[in-house]
């Protein structure tokens, strides 16, 4: 299995640009978690979908953070405009949506808005 | 929701030393999860312990879990300079759909 896949690995962009990051779900997984990382606040959970419901986006920071998942396999994570405190890692993760599964984590995207 | 605090923030040992790393957390679980994280990349599993287990082994990881204490422990022995990470816990709930991460713990291991 290719594990979960992430694009663009990095992304240079200029405030106020729209920013479109994208995840491939390991095959059979169901859940999809979106999750930033920055020193200052760590790893932060955004939302996290089920059989691609969103069931908790109380993470995501404010209206210009969008994430969709338009089948069982792929998401993404929409940030318009942007702004430089969008700065971080993105990390997308998938797991089964049953407890004490192992949630796998792509390499993130690595995101500066300028 | 669910979240684990590891402590120490940073810890530097010399290579063959012991590393310990602490995790705890507030409200009752169903699981709780080590992950590592290597600079520049994802978050990589290590290993699960179930509420009702105390320990639980992995060649040179050892976890512990009191649900008392609401705390978790992850211990590296003989470690080597390429443990050189950042550890996370993460708890679970009772479906898997709420996992959050502490801040980590930083491990330096100097050869």
């Amino acid at each position: 299995d290719a594990g979960v896949i992430q694009s663009p690995r990095h992304e240079v962009t200029e405030m106020g640009q729209e920013v479109t990051l994208r995840c491939k779900l390991i095959s059979g997984h169901n859940s999809l978690f979106w999750y930033r990382q920055t020193m200052m606040r760590g790893l932060e959970l955004l939302i996290y979908f089920n059989n691609n419901v969103p069931i908790d986006d109380s993470g995501m920071p404010e209206d210009r953070f969008s994430a969709k998942m338009p089948n069982a396999s792929f998401s993404t994570l929409k940030i318009q405009p942007s702004e430089p405190r969008d700065s971080a890692v993105y990390f997308c993760a998938s797991s089964l949506s049953y407890s004490g599964n192992t949630i796998y984590f792509g390499e993130g995207s690595w995101l500066t808005v300028v | 929701s669910q979240q684990g605090e590891e402590d120490p923030q940073a810890l530097s040992i010399q290579e063959g030393e012991n590393a310990t790393m602490n995790c705890s957390y507030k409200t009752s679980i169903n699981n709780l999860q080590w992950y590592r994280q290597n600079s520049g990349r994802g978050l990589v599993h290590l290993i699960l312990i179930r509420s009702n287990e105390r320990e639980k082994h992995s060649g040179r990881l050892r976890v512990t879990l009191d649900t008392s204490k609401k705390s978790s422990s992850l211990l590296i022995t003989a470690s080597r300079a390429a443990d050189t990470a950042s550890y996370f816990c993460a708890t679970g709930g009772y479906n898997n759909n709420d996992m959050r991460f502490g801040a980590g713990t930083r491990l330096t291991v100097k050869p």
